[in-house]
């Protein structure tokens, strides 16, 4: 199975500033790299996929990027609606998996 | 709008069974597969496997396979997962979480969630 490791476990953030999420693979997955947001005592949220294209409706300061099996989810300008758990996904190869989480807590 | 509604909370004891419904409405049922996925108490998200609507096909996570089942009812445009022999590892929230576009790639809408506990 293909791990994927997220960094960091959680951070905390001030309204207005640029929050960077990565997420690093075992193994090579192309750009089939996910990203889902998870409120508390909610189910997850479809944001991002194939690495950088936004799910409809989602605002336009979440934004991701890859560097070879490394991928970064960045919100700019984060809002306060923002606090969440992040979860990476690969999408390469069965079975799917998901990274651990980060916690984003808005100061 | 797309909506993927699933059944209330189960308690069961180990060793039994427990059958968790997902009712899609919104589109075309048989157009889109199915996953599911769970997520024990305030850990992170298990893949479990997916079901194609359309002809009842499957394929499971390998750590679960033996033990779950997906199924689907295109009469009522819902899709059951069961999973037996239940332990306390096996408490979690359960989602049904539909495809986004026939790839078996991502999950744009998902069910509420569905608590699942299993305690003697």
């Amino acid at each position: 199975d293909i791990q994927m490791t997220q960094s960091p476990s959680s951070l905390s953030a001030s309204v207005g500033d640029r929050v960077t999420i990565t997420c690093r693979a075992s193994q090579s997955i192309s750009s089939f790299l996910n990203w889902y947001q998870q409120k508390p005592g909610k189910a997850p949220k479809f944001l991002i996929y194939t690495v950088s294209t936004l799910q409809s409706g989602v605002p336009s300061r979440f934004s991701g990027s890859r560097s070879g099996t490394d991928f970064t989810l960045t919100i700019s300008n984060v809002q306060p609606e923002d606090s969440a758990t992040y979860y990476c996904q690969q999408s390469y190869s069965s079975p799917l998996t998901f990274g651990g989480g980060t916690k984003v807590e808005i100061k | 709008q797309v909506q993927l509604v699933q059944s209330g909370a189960e308690v069961k004891k180990p060793g039994a069974s427990v059958k968790v419904s997902c009712k899609a409405s919104g589109y075309s049922f048989t157009s889109k597969y199915m996953h599911w996925v769970r997520q024990a108490p305030g850990q992170g998200l298990e893949y479990m496997g997916i079901i194609s609507p359309r002809d009842g096909s499957t394929t499971y996570t390998q750590n679960l396979r033996g033990r779950v089942s997906m199924t689907r009812d295109t009469s009522t445009s819902t899709v059951y997962m069961e999973l037996s022999s239940l332990t306390s590892e096996d408490t979690a929230m359960y989602y049904c979480a539909r495809d986004l576009d026939g790839s078996g790639r991502y999950f744009d809408y998902w069910g509420q969630g569905t608590l699942v506990t299993v305690s003697s």
